[in-house]
């Protein structure tokens, strides 16, 4: 079983909808990082996550510590954000949510 | 700033030949790492440096050196190339600050052992 584990591997939506994927882990924490990869292969950091909620934009990113959790929501979704999204924590890395939005 | 550089972008190698990938940060970081990158997996840390002078092994080391030539460098060798050596290597940076420790990514390096 994997320490880090996403859900689901693949989304598919349309543009305006709202996105969420999940991660699940089961490895101790200091911090859950989510980073976005984009079709060309470069990665971005999104979030660091020890508690609580934090919002970038249209991105939100939440995490509960005791479930061992966290989601990842993506309001009003654009093509633009078609990505893969990946979950990590403590440099243990998810196998990554391929999203794409569809205008 | 160029923030992480990575070289080669994409190389071929045969099997048993070796090579250096190269990595370099211009943002002063303290921490860097070399991760590989399969399909269907999620990367996977090989090597990574907490500070100038000091390498640690990640999760997959075996078949790798690294050295932190300087802060600015961070250098992954493959001594005897391997076909499970095929992926795509990422090097990163880190920083800590008041919201918490940010990775950045360098744009990768594709390697191709046959």
């Amino acid at each position: 079983k994997n320490e880090v584990e996403q859900s689901p591997q693949n989304l598919t939506a349309q543009e305006g909808e709202f996105i969420t994927i999940n991660c699940s882990y089961s490895v101790g924490i200091s911090a859950l990082h989510w980073l976005q990869q984009h079709p060309g292969g470069g990665i971005v950091s999104l979030f660091m996550l020890s508690s609580g909620k934090k919002k970038h934009g249209r991105l939100i990113a939440t995490i509960n510590i005791q479930e061992k959790h966290s989601s990842l929501h993506i309001t009003a979704s654009h093509p633009r954000d078609s990505a893969v999204y990946i979950c990590a924590v403590d440099m243990r890395f998810g196998a990554g949510t391929r999203l794409t939005v569809k205008p | 700033n160029a923030g992480v550089t990575q070289t080669p972008k994409f190389q071929v190698l045969k099997t048993g030949q070796s090579m250096t990938l190269q990595c370099a940060q211009d943002m002063n970081h303290n921490s860097m790492y070399w991760y590989r990158q399969d399909p269907g997996m999620g990367l996977r840390l090989i090597y990574y440096s907490a500070s100038e002078g000091t390498t640690d092994k990640g999760e997959v080391p075996n078949g790798y050196n690294v050295s932190r030539l300087n802060k600015r460098e961070f250098s992954l060798r493959l001594e005897s190339a391997a076909p499970s050596q095929t992926s795509v290597y990422f090097c990163a940076s880190s920083v800590v600050d008041r919201s918490g420790e940010t990775q950045y990514f360098g744009p990768g390096t594709r390697l191709l052992v046959l």
